[in-house]
C-alpha cells in the first residue's frame, strides 16, 4: 500500500514571497504523483501531475513541482504568491497501472498575507 | 464543458435517518470514484465504478453504505441508518482512463462535494 506525508499542516507566508511546500510518499511499486488545490468550500482541482518523464513538472497558476525518487519527494514550489493563492493544498498518489484510486495527504493550509 | 457536478450540496440528517447523494459526471467518463473527507483530513476513498461495474468497494466503511452507477453515468451513494461518525463531505470524481492517444491519463476530476452533517 501506498501513503503520502504532507510535513506542514500550515504554512504562513507574505505575499509575493516564494513558498515550498513538502510531500513525500511511500510505495512499493512506481506512482503517479499529483498536487491538487481546495478553496473554501469547493472541490479538488489539479494544479499538476507527474506521470513520467521530466522530473520538473509545471502546473497552472505559477506552481512547480519536482519529482525526486530516491528522497521519494514531490515538492510543490511557488516564486512568487499570491493572496489568491491561500487554499489547502493536497499531494496524491496513485499505482501507474490500471484505474488506480488516489491516496491523499492530510493537506497543507498555504495562508498568504499582505 | 460542465464539470463534475453533485447534489445536494449540503444535507442535514438526523441520527438514524437514510440519505442519498447524487453525483453527475463529466459526460463520457468511463470511471468515477467516491471520497469521504473528514474535518481537517484529505479525501479518502470509499468505491470506485468502471461504466456501471462497481470494481472496488474496498473503502465503503460498513454495510450502511451503498454506492449504484446503474446506466453508467449518474451515480448515487447511500447511507442508511446514518451515524454521527458519517458526517463528512463526500466528493465524487470522474476520470477518462484514457485521453485521445490512448495514453493514461489518469486525472480524475472533482465534483464540489456534499457536505453531510449528521445530528
Amino acid at each position: 500500500a501506498q501513503s503520502v506525508t504532507q510535513l506542514d499542516s500550515q504554512v504562513p507566508v507574505f505575499e509575493e514571497a516564494p513558498v515550498e511546500l513538502r510531500c513525500n510518499y511511500s510505495s512499493s511499486v512506481s506512482v503517479y504523483l499529483f498536487w491538487y488545490v481546495q478553496y473554501p468550500n469547493q472541490g479538488l482541482q489539479l494544479l499538476l501531475k507527474y506521470l513520467s518523464g521530466s522530473t520538473l513538472v509545471k502546473g497552472i497558476n505559477g506552481f512547480e513541482a519536482e519529482f525526486n525518487k530516491s528522497q521519494t519527494s514531490f515538492h510543490l514550489r511557488k516564486p512568487s504568491v499570491h493572496l489568491s493563492d491561500t487554499a489547502e493544498y493536497f499531494c496524491a498518489v496513485s499505482l501507474n497501472s490500471g484505474y488506480s484510486t488516489l491516496t491523499f495527504g492530510k493537506g497543507t493550509m498555504l495562508l498568504v498575507s499582505p | 464543458g460542465a464539470g463534475v457536478s453533485q447534489s445536494p450540496r449540503y444535507k442535514v440528517a438526523k441520527r438514524g435517518q437514510d440519505v442519498a447523494l447524487r453525483c453527475d459526471p463529466i459526460s463520457g467518463h468511463v470511471s468515477l470514484f467516491w471520497y469521504q473527507q473528514a474535518l481537517g483530513q484529505g479525501p479518502e476513498f470509499l468505491t470506485y465504478f468502471q461504466n456501471e461495474a462497481q470494481l472496488d468497494k474496498s473503502g465503503l466503511p460498513s454495510d450502511r453504505f451503498f454506492a449504484e452507477r446503474p446506466e453508467g453515468s449518474v451515480s448515487t451513494l447511500k447511507i442508511q441508518r446514518t451515524q454521527q461518525e458519517d458526517s463528512a463531505v463526500y466528493l465524487c470524481a470522474s476520470s477518462l482512463d484514457r485521453d485521445s492517444r490512448g495514453e493514461n491519463t489518469d486525472t480524475q476530476y472533482f465534483g464540489p462535494g456534499t457536505r453531510l452533517t449528521v445530528l
